[in-house]
């Protein structure tokens, strides 16, 4: 089955702990990105990728991190998160080369205390 | 003013009416999403276009690239469609994966 996965799905953390929530996906796309989605602001994009180690800053990457050492991972880092992280965040894959529908992952609810 | 605006934010039915959703954006795009998140949160891609209309369904996409709007229709709607609609574009000169996104529209199909 065609999908992307995050894990984790919850998480309550603290600030300054640094975490990394990973993003996976099964159909070999060359586009991933990373989202958050926050009441009243919608969804925002933070950091995408065209290719394996090709990265590009979205509308709000400040406190944010990404690699793309592999083409079916793109993991989100925060080295050292803070209240006004917390938020819904959402990993999505795409293809370059067909209808570039994309593809969402479920969804990541993370609380930074 | 963001680049992307969708109208209106919320939008109340009842069954079998004929329902649009609108989206302008201020910039020169390559391809423009309609996207449906549900009540529960996920996500779903619903049209990519990049001119004309398209349709699945009772879904309809349309969009204007010279008045820079698009619109989403959904015929003979249902308590099934109530859900967030959320238009995305992806700029000119940037790649596929660059998306900025409208606010969404709330819609509720009361039976």
């Amino acid at each position: 089955e065609a999908q992307v996965t995050q894990n984790p799905r919850y998480l309550i953390t603290v600030t300054g702990k640094k975490l990394t929530v990973t993003c996976s996906q099964n159909m070999n796309h060359e586009y991933m990105s990373w989202y958050r989605q926050d009441p009243g602001l919608g969804l925002r994009q933070i950091y995408y990728s065209m290719n394996v180690e090709v990265t590009d800053k979205g509308d709000v990457p400040e406190g944010y991190k990404v690699s793309r050492k592999e083409k079916r991972n793109f993991p989100l880092i925060l080295e050292s998160p803070s209240p006004n992280q917390t938020s819904l965040y959402f990993c999505a894959s795409s293809s370059r080369t067909t209808t570039g529908e994309q593809y969402f992952g479920p969804g990541t609810r993370l609380t930074v205390t | 003013k963001n680049e992307v605006e969708q109208s209106p934010q919320n939008l109340t039915a009842q069954e079998g009416e004929f329902i649009t959703i609108n989206c302008s954006y201020s910039v020169g795009i390559s391809a423009l999403h309609w996207l449906q998140q549900h009540p529960g949160g996920g996500i779903v891609s619903l049209f990519m276009l990049s001119s004309g209309k398209k349709k699945h369904g009772r879904l309809i996409a349309t969009i204007n690239i010279q008045e820079k709007h698009s619109s989403l229709h959904i015929t003979a709607s249902h308590p099934r469609d109530s859900a967030v609609y959320i238009c995305a574009a992806t700029p000119l000169g940037t790649s596929g994966s660059r998306l900025t996104f409208g606010e969404g529209t709330q819609l509720t199909v009361n039976p």
